[in-house]
């Protein structure tokens, strides 16, 4: 078990780029998470999946974001044509039913740098 | 809607001291409070969780104490080393699958 992984850790882009993320979650973890931290601030919610349902998404996620986890196991992040502000470290998490707390996992982020 | 905030935004203390960071939330209405260590550029690491249903969890020197009705947690270090230099994190759920975190407290103990 390697933990939760994320891919790239970090990316440099222009204005106007698309940007795609992906997350690799802990193996037989159903739940996965995506979280958006600023400088200097906590973590913010963006979006679940149970398996390769989206059962929740923030008011964050505007509709440049796009998440998904077509297999039930790893999950991508795409934004589309970004902004200054989407400049954020983008964290993923994991949780499985047969961890015996109620802990989520959390990989190493990727940090988004828009120019 | 819950909002979670921690008290001081950061923390130098000179090394061994014993030191408490404090947390509070708006909602006592929790399922759980977390307390998690983030080190810079890196994720988060949980260091305790408590049930809505505990008073406190210890793990080694770290103890986290939990008030639902006042709606605050406190985390309570003791001999405190430079390696325990990061930003700390507590984060409450409720209910729904996510996490609410506060902004965190940066601590820095020096040598």
């Amino acid at each position: 078990d390697t933990g939760v992984s994320q891919d790239p850790r970090h990316k440099i882009t222009k204005r106007g780029q698309n940007v795609t993320f992906r997350c690799d979650p802990i193996s037989e973890h159903n739940r996965l998470y995506w979280y958006r931290q600023t400088l200097g601030q906590g973590p913010e919610f963006l979006t679940y999946f149970q398996n390769e349902a989206q059962l929740e998404k923030s008011r964050l996620l505007s509709d440049r974001f796009s998440a998904e986890r077509p297999k039930g196991s790893f999950s991508t992040l795409e934004i589309q044509r970004t902004e200054q502000g989407d400049s954020a470290m983008y964290l993923c998490a994991s949780w499985g039913p047969r961890e015996s707390t109620d802990t989520q996992y959390f990989g190493p982020g990727t940090r988004l740098t828009v120019l | 809607k819950q909002e979670v905030t921690q008290i001081p935004a950061a923390l130098s203390v000179p090394e061994g001291e014993n030191l408490v960071l404090n947390c509070s939330f708006t909602d006592s209405a929790i399922y759980n409070l977390q307390w998690f260590r983030q080190d810079p550029g890196k994720g988060l690491t949980s260091l305790l969780l408590i049930q809505s249903s505990q008073r406190e969890q210890t793990s080694g020197r770290l103890n986290a104490s939990l008030d639902k009705s006042s709606g605050r947690s406190t985390l309570y270090i003791a001999a405190s080393q430079p390696g325990d230099s990061a930003t700390y994190l507590c984060a409450v759920k409720r209910g729904a699958q996510k996490l609410v975190f506060g902004q965190g407290t940066r601590l820095t103990i020096n040598p």
